[in-house]
């Protein structure tokens, strides 16, 4: 079965402290994961794709498929960082359709 | 670019009766629309995935007839919710894909709030 399990609902650290948002998948075939953020009061948006393997606002994630783990994370974190962030895959199905985790919630305090 | 829309942001009715939700892409034709729901504090749960043209597939456990889903053209979507109860209430939420986009990538709308009385 497809399935991301975000293990923390809350991650709370101070600006300038490093952060590391953990996700994890199950999917017998080769995923492609993504990250999405949820700024307050904003919709859902791209964060950044494993394939691209781009940083994005400083974030990173690293697929690795022996831990079949896709955590997000960023060295220093900055305030304007507090937001849900959800980790997605996509794989079976077609239609590129994705399944999301349950989301963790980035609280960065001054 | 790649913006969608929702109409309406919010909307209450009574029980018993249908509603009608719109997704809109503005400035892309989207071949793909996906349409979810999420309940207080929990992820978003995709309920089906709409095509233009064809009939929406729906997800496990969803009852296509009570979520019922058009996809009449390349910009737009609609979910009707028919007779609505109050365990339908939620945040529903659509998603659209351009064609020419990156796999995975979904432009999200600012999501539908429905209140069933």
């Amino acid at each position: 079965a497809q399935r991301v399990t975000q293990p923390e609902k809350l991650l709370s650290v101070f600006k300038g402290a490093p952060v590391e948002l953990k996700c994890n998948y199950s999917y017998s075939g080769s995923p492609e994961l993504f990250w999405y953020v949820q700024y307050s009061r904003q919709r859902l948006q791209l964060l950044l794709r494993h394939i691209s393997r781009e940083s994005i606002k400083g974030f990173t994630a690293d697929l690795n498929k022996g831990e079949t783990s896709f955590h997000l994370k960023k060295p220093f974190a900055q305030e304007e960082d507090s937001a849900m962030y959800y980790c997605a895959l996509s794989g079976a199905g077609g239609y590129n359709k994705l399944i999301f985790g349950a989301g963790t919630r980035l609280a960065v305090h001054p | 670019g790649a913006v969608v829309s929702q109409h309406p942001s919010r909307v209450i009715c009574k029980s018993g009766t249908s509603v009608k939700i719109e997704c809109r892409s503005l400035d892309f034709q989207a071949t793909t629309m996906f349409w979810y729901r999420q309940f207080p504090k929990q992820s978003l749960m995709l309920m089906a995935t709409s095509n233009e043209g064809s009939k929406a597939t729906y997800e496990q456990g969803v009852e296509k007839d009570k979520f019922l889903i058009n996809h009449a053209s390349l910009t737009l979507s609609t979910l009707t919710v028919t007779s609505a109860h109050p365990e339908d209430s939620s945040f529903y939420i659509c998603s659209a894909s351009r064609p020419s986009g990156a796999p995975g990538t979904q432009y999200f709308g600012p999501g539908t709030r429905l209140l069933v009385l």
